[in-house]
């Protein structure tokens, strides 16, 4: 089982761009959560999807969206970096979220803004 | 509102030393309570989890954490850390949002470990 994968493992973009960042659930997972992780912080959630939608939706502007692939894989898209936006983004896959879901994080995409 | 706070930005001990990361919640509800660890350039990995039964829980590594509803805390501990556990080490609660439970990460504490 090759867990929760994410590419790639790190990015440069200019301000103003836009990145694209993508994600693979463990097997058996059908939901996928996003979170931003700033440098000595704890991550925060983005958002997450379920059957091919977003279902909930944290503090994030809209230059933040994403999308699901019917084989349950996710993109995360943000228009319009800003340098702010620089941190490591992780992606979690679990199982249908309920109370207590355990979730599977990968190993997180360093985007650096410059 | 839900949340959970670590206070401790950072911890040192001495390898061999005992361990106590603190954490508290504020929740209205009986919480579901989790411990994440993160070594660098790494995601994050679960610990343990506290849904209900058993205040003691026992998790991965020789981790433990208590629960205590009187004091609001979910505190990690561990009787002699190794080196290896050096590590970013993150509680979490999770809270209700549109009928989904959503895991909310503390900041984390920093453990240093000397050898």
């Amino acid at each position: 089982d090759a867990g929760v994968t994410q590419s790639p493992t790190h990015l440069i973009k200019t301000r103003g761009q836009q990145v694209t960042l993508r994600c693979s659930p463990k097997s058996g997972h059908d939901t996928v959560s996003w979170y931003q992780q700033a440098l000595g912080q704890g991550p925060q959630f983005i958002f997450q999807y379920y059957e091919e939608e977003e279902r909930q939706r944290g503090n994030f502007p809209d230059r933040f969206s994403g999308h699901q692939f019917p084989n349950y894989s996710s993109e995360l898209n943000v228009n319009a970096l800003l340098l702010g936006d620089s941190a490591l983004y992780l992606c979690a896959s679990s199982e249908r979220t309920g109370i207590g879901t355990e979730a599977f994080f990968g190993q997180g995409t360093r985007l650096t803004v410059v | 509102a839900q949340s959970v706070t670590q206070p401790d930005i950072h911890i040192t001990v001495s390898e061999g030393a005992s361990l106590e990361l603190r954490c508290n919640y504020s929740y209205g509800a009986t919480p579901y309570l989790f411990w994440y660890v993160q070594s660098p350039g790494q995601g994050l990995q679960l610990l343990l989890k506290y849904f209900s039964g058993d205040t003691l829980v026992q998790g991965i590594k020789g981790f433990e954490a208590e629960f205590k509803r009187s004091q609001s805390s979910f505190n990690l501990r561990k009787p002699s850390v190794h080196w290896s556990d050096a590590a970013e080490y993150f509680c979490a609660v999770d809270i209700t949002s549109g009928g989904s439970y959503i895991p909310t990460f503390g900041r984390g504490t920093s453990l240093i470990v000397h050898p």
